[in-house]
């Protein structure tokens, strides 16, 4: 199957700082982007829509300023958290579609904000 | 919108046993698809099993099968022979053709020596 690839797998941060997290597809093109948060114990909660060359779409809820998505290349989005603080301290996980009919995941990000 | 239940938090296993995890979704779509996900504690999601709605026919993948029955919106995960590996979350998941895919809730399984 497809590879996604994102890094970094674990980032600690202090508080106020902002983290980018990447997510590649090493293996095809991918339009289209997700971003998933999940918190210890709970399932996958989507963030937002990735676009390729468009601006992000987001959920309901999802702070557009705080949580910046860049989509800049077929196989490429970043995430950065902004001024991140210890309640953005989460499991960040990418995936992208492939022909639009199966979705591949990264490995994740657990990112620590102190 | 679609949604996604597994009414089961937890469930468990005797190793070699088969074990049924349930799922029910609600949409008005026809056309979708259905995955089983696995989550070990790496925390990487893993596919187990795909479906898509317009085939009757129950996908399996060796000791995986599910039981699609679309007018129900069920979508239940078979798990023959378990082994001790296949101690995860298991998550189910909708998604419409070209777009996000939504999660239930989560079920733990554990399969116990």
């Amino acid at each position: 199957g497809a590879v996604v690839s994102q890094h970094p797998s674990r980032v600690i941060c202090k508080s106020g700082t902002s983290v980018k997290i990447e997510c590649r597809s090493l293996d095809f093109q991918a339009t289209t982007m997700f971003w998933y948060r999940q918190f210890p114990k709970q399932s996958l909660m989507l963030m937002a829509t990735s676009n390729e060359g468009s601006k992000a779409t987001y959920e309901q809820g999802v702070e557009k300023d705080k949580f910046l998505i860049n989509h800049a290349s077929l196989t490429l989005s970043t995430l950065t958290v902004t001024s991140a603080h210890p309640e953005d301290s989460s499991f960040y996980i990418c995936s992208a579609d492939q022909q639009n009919t199966e979705a591949f995941f990264g490995q994740g990000t657990r990112l620590t904000v102190v | 919108a679609q949604t996604v239940t597994q009414s089961q938090p937890e469930m468990s296993v005797q190793e070699a046993e088969t074990v049924t995890l349930s799922c029910t979704y609600d949409t008005s779509e026809n056309n979708y698809y259905l995955f089983w996900y696995k989550q070990p504690p790496s925390r990487q999601m893993i596919l187990v099993i795909r479906q898509e709605a317009y085939k009757q026919q129950n996908a399996t993948e060796n000791r995986f099968s599910v039981n699609f029955q679309k007018a129900a919106k069920s979508f239940s995960l078979k798990i023959s022979d378990s082994q001790l590996g296949d101690t995860a979350m298991y998550f189910c998941a909708f998604m419409k053709h070209s777009n996000d895919m939504r999660f239930g809730a989560g079920t733990r399984l554990t399969v116990k020596p």
